[in-house]
């Protein structure tokens, strides 16, 4: 158990919708970040939060959205929602921006766009 | 931009030892890193390299060389539970802290 939580496990939807993920990192874990794990484009990089701030922004969609709240939690926000969009979801913290950190990964959601 | 190679796929038999490769181009390096998957699991973290040189941490040691662009994890006493895919993530320099993957070697260790 990494310390890293994310809700849902598993979440069923269909095309055009919107979800919204969450994600609670390891107590003390200032850094949030998102990848997306598809079969056949492996771990993408999606966005990264630090104390509440965007960091850092990878490969993610304008129809994606996320945000790191005063509690340090996260959200990822999914909408008008596409079938290629079905994959799994991972969060990730880390303590701060430090250069030896690990990142340490939540169980994941898997997202089905039927 | 970043760029990581390793090995879809290999297959070892129980109690040997394996070498998985990753090799690197990227536009700067801060540090490379080793995670272990299970299928349909999270990634656990396995190892760090930012300094040339082999990294050892019981049966699993890591290596990496800077100016090769290039790592691999060596797995000993190979266990039926060392089956998963291996994933080599590359982090760049710069003050974001984010991870580029690889695509995971499968590894599959038979009896």
């Amino acid at each position: 158990d990494s310390g890293v939580t994310q809700t849902p496990k598993h979440l069923i939807t269909a095309t055009g919708q919107r979800v919204t993920l969450r994600c609670s990192p390891r107590s003390g874990d200032l850094s949030v970040y998102w990848y997306q794990q598809s079969l056949d484009q492996g771990l993408q990089f999606l966005i990264q939060y630090y104390n509440g701030e965007e960091r850092a922004k990878g490969n993610i969609l304008e129809r994606f959205s996320a945000q790191q709240f005063p509690d340090l939690h996260s959200e990822l926000n999914l909408s008008s929602l596409e079938l290629g969009d079905s994959a799994l979801y991972f969060c990730a913290s880390s303590p701060g921006l430090g250069q030896g950190e690990t990142q340490y990964f939540g169980p994941g959601t898997r997202l089905l766009v039927l | 931009g970043q760029n990581i190679d390793q090995p879809t796929e290999m297959t070892a038999t129980e109690g040997a030892i394996v070498q998985i490769n990753c090799t690197y181009q990227t536009s700067g390096f801060n540090g490379l890193f080793w995670y272990q998957q299970h299928a349909g699991e999270a990634p656990t973290f396995l190892s760090y390299n930012v300094l040339d040189g082999l990294e050892e941490k019981g049966r699993f040691s890591s290596f990496l060389s800077r100016s090769k662009g290039y790592s691999y994890l060596l797995l000993k006493e190979l266990q039926m539970k060392d089956s998963a895919s291996y994933l080599c993530a590359v982090r760049a320099s710069g003050s974001a802290r984010q991870l580029t993957f690889g695509s995971g070697t499968q590894l599959t260790v038979l009896p």
